[in-house]
């Protein structure tokens, strides 16, 4: 079975600070998604990735960055946390094979606080 | 703009029965998938239909797909009360980037 992994499921941190979400696969997939979720506003992607090192920006990148050099690591970094950055961090993954989105296999999400 | 829709946004129904949730969506798809959501946890890929396929099976569950009206329906049989969850519907593009776009889902209740 696929297992996505992520680092904590529980953040509090506070408004400014340096925040790093890490997920980590292990089922050698090339694609890797970053998605936050709000209540009302369902899942939005914020950056993936189909490639070691390579990066793409999703619909709402501003205020996040990522990372990923090694294949079965993908980290999200909001490199100063806001209040509004309060949500809940859902992280994928994929095979490749073409087209970057088949099936999807989700982490057990983050919940982030930031006060 | 949300691509897929979900409605209802909820649904609570007794145990035994069935449950029916509809997903439609603007532009044309490769494909469309249906995940389950428990609360505060990850998503759970329940079931894909491709945008050549009318209806597809997986144990309880039925997925349909209309292209002609841009919609889908899951329709989950004799329901259980572990079946009490969010489900989402996720359709990848056929043109512009390709990902996924998750509609804001419907919250399904099963009481007991």
């Amino acid at each position: 079975d696929v297992k996505v992994t992520q680092s904590s499921r529980y953040l509090v941190k506070r408004t400014g600070e340096k925040v790093f979400l890490e997920c980590v696969q292990d089922m050698d997939h090339e694609n890797m998604f970053w998605y936050r979720q709000d209540p009302g506003l369902g899942l939005r992607l914020i950056y993936f990735s189909y490639d070691v090192k390579m990066k793409e920006k999703g619909d709402i990148p501003e205020g996040y960055s990522v990372s990923r050099e090694k294949k079965e690591r993908f980290s999200l970094i909001l490199e100063s946390a806001s209040t509004n950055q309060t949500s809940m961090y859902l992280c994928a993954s994929t095979e490749a094979g073409g087209v970057l989105a088949d099936t999807q296999y989700f982490g057990p999400g983050t919940r982030l606080t930031v006060l | 703009s949300q691509q897929g829709e979900e409605d209802p946004q909820a649904l609570s129904i007794q145990e035994g029965e069935n449950a029916t949730m509809n997903c439609s969506y603007k532009t044309s798809i490769n494909n469309l998938q249906w995940y389950r959501q428990n609360s505060g946890r990850g998503l759970v890929h329940l079931i894909l239909i491709r945008s050549n396929e009318r209806e597809k099976h997986s144990g309880r569950l039925r997925v349909t797909l209309d292209t002609s009206k841009k919609s889908s329906s899951l329709l989950i049989t004799a329901s259980r009360a572990a079946d009490t969850a969010s489900y989402f519907c996720a359709t990848l593009r056929i043109q512009g980037a390709q990902k996924l776009v998750f509609g804001q889902g419907t919250r399904l209740t099963i009481n007991p």
